[in-house]
């Protein structure tokens, strides 16, 4: 089945507890993107990665890094959490490397993030 | 530099009733549109895009929307909602420019849409 998986769905944590919140998508896709989801603000992007090694800041990189060493990975690595990155993280993909002009975007469940 | 208003953050309609979802865009590059529903602890799914061609695009679940240029807006429709439609639902921009770049996609902020029995 085509899909997006994230790792973990849920995660409570302190602050400053380094963290990794995992992405995979099984369609060969070139662009991958992680957007984070917080009320009256919709959906706002982190970072995106339009190929393998080549990855690029979104609106909101703050306090956030990812790496793309393969096609299928892109990890979101939280060095320090701090409270107000509580919030619900979505990974997505399309096919197409070109910055997602076109082609529609297929996302993750979702990882509910608390840091206290 | 390009944005998405959804100006309506609940919409309430009893069901079979007809709904329309409002969507204003600004972008100084040729667009496309998209809708994204996305139904409780799940994550987003398409509903239909617009890239060219028709202006009135049909999607999934019964849903239809209109590319309005003049009025820059992609308000969404559909003629008689279910409990199921009961969700949120996103309006997407993202365009190309004249030097064939395209630029990052961008979210409205949602509009809640309950379907009332």
């Amino acid at each position: 089945e085509a899909q997006v998986t994230q790792n973990p769905r849920y995660l409570i944590t302190v602050t400053g507890k380094k963290l990794t919140v995992t992405c995979s998508q099984n369609m060969n896709h070139e662009y991958m993107s992680w957007y984070r989801q917080d009320p009256g603000l919709g959906l706002r992007q982190i970072y995106y990665s339009m190929n393998v090694e080549v990855t690029d800041k979104g609106d909101v990189p703050e306090g956030y890094k990812v790496s793309r060493k393969e096609k299928r990975n892109f990890p979101l690595i939280l060095e320090s959490p701090s409270p107000n990155q509580t919030s619900l993280y979505f990974c997505a993909s399309s096919l197409d490397g070109g910055g997602a002009g076109t082609d529609t975007q297929y996302f993750g469940p979702g990882t509910r993030l608390t840091v206290l | 530099a390009q944005s998405v208003t959804q100006l309506d953050s609940q919409v309430p309609v009893f069901e079979e009733a007809p709904v329309e979802l409002r969507c204003n865009y600004s972008s100084s590059v040729s667009v496309y549109l998209f809708w994204y529903v996305q139904y409780p602890n799940q994550g987003l799914q398409l509903l239909l895009k617009y890239l060219s061609g028709s202006t009135l695009v049909k999607g999934i679940n019964g849903f239809e929307a209109e590319f309005n240029k003049s009025q820059t807006s992609f308000h969404l429709r559909k003629p008689s909602v279910h409990i199921s439609d009961t969700a949120e639902y996103f309006c997407a921009v993202t365009g190309r420019a004249l030097s064939g770049g395209y630029q990052k996609v961008t979210f409205g902020t949602g509009t809640k849409l309950q379907v009332i029995p």
